[in-house]
């Protein structure tokens, strides 16, 4: 059973370029978090999401920034003229139930900003 | 509001030491505590629970009691190995609305010698 699963691993961009972070969650997992997590910052909440909802954005950016999980596919993460502010793991976790107690975790995305 | 304080690292310990991470939270209700733990390059991995006041998670020999008089998860192992070298993060769910969110700490990062 695969785990949560990530890609890239690995992102750099220009400033002004858009990047793309995408997250398969575990199998029979329909729900989907975001969490950026930042030097001397640790984890901080973005957005959770249900197949075709957003339920709690409370944690993206107003701008730039938004995510999807459409009923086919991964989840989206998608960062809009990405400044070097935006450099950070970017990691997304899964859960079997609504705001499951126990997340389950991918390797993250590392995404570097130029 | 809902909070959760860890006590700062890095810690730096030799092998076979004992190993405690102080974390003491604030929360309205009543939360279930967690310990998850991020080996370098990786994702979070949960370590241990607790759901319930004087309730103790344990796992690969690491524990921690739910203390609800002095609102305290603190992490501990008798005997730390340099394998355990991570960065190990307390966590609380809380109810938001109809739904229920992590709330982080920041993290502490323990280096284990050898």
């Amino acid at each position: 059973n695969a785990g949560v699963m990530q890609n890239p691993r690995h992102l750099v961009r220009r400033r002004g370029q858009e990047a793309r972070l995408r997250c398969s969650p575990m199998k029979g997992h329909s729900h989907v978090y975001w969490y950026r997590q930042l030097p001397e910052e640790g984890l901080k909440f973005m957005v959770y999401l249900q197949k075709e909802n957003i339920i709690d954005e409370s944690g993206m950016p107003k701008e730039r920034f938004s995510a999807e999980f459409p009923k086919e596919g991964p989840s989206i993460l998608r960062i809009q003229q990405v400044v070097r502010g935006d450099s950070a793991a970017y990691f997304c976790a899964s859960s079997p139930l609504a705001q499951g107690d126990e997340q389950y975790f991918g390797p993250g995305t590392r995404l570097t900003v130029t | 509001g809902n909070s959760v304080t860890q006590m700062e690292g890095p810690v730096t310990l030799s092998e076979e030491a004992f190993l405690t991470i102080n974390c003491t939270y604030t929360a309205t209700g009543y939360p279930s505590l967690f310990w998850y733990v991020q080996y370098p390059g990786e994702g979070l991995q949960l370590l241990l629970k607790a759901t319930k006041a004087d309730d103790k998670g344990s796992n690969k020999g690491f524990e921690a009691t739910y203390r609800k008089e002095t609102t305290s998860f603190h992490l501990e192992k008798g005997s730390v190995q340099v394998s355990d070298s991570a960065v190990y993060f307390c966590a609380l769910s809380v109810r938001a609305g109809n739904n229920r969110k992590l709330i982080w700490g920041l993290g502490t990062s323990l280096a284990v010698n050898p």
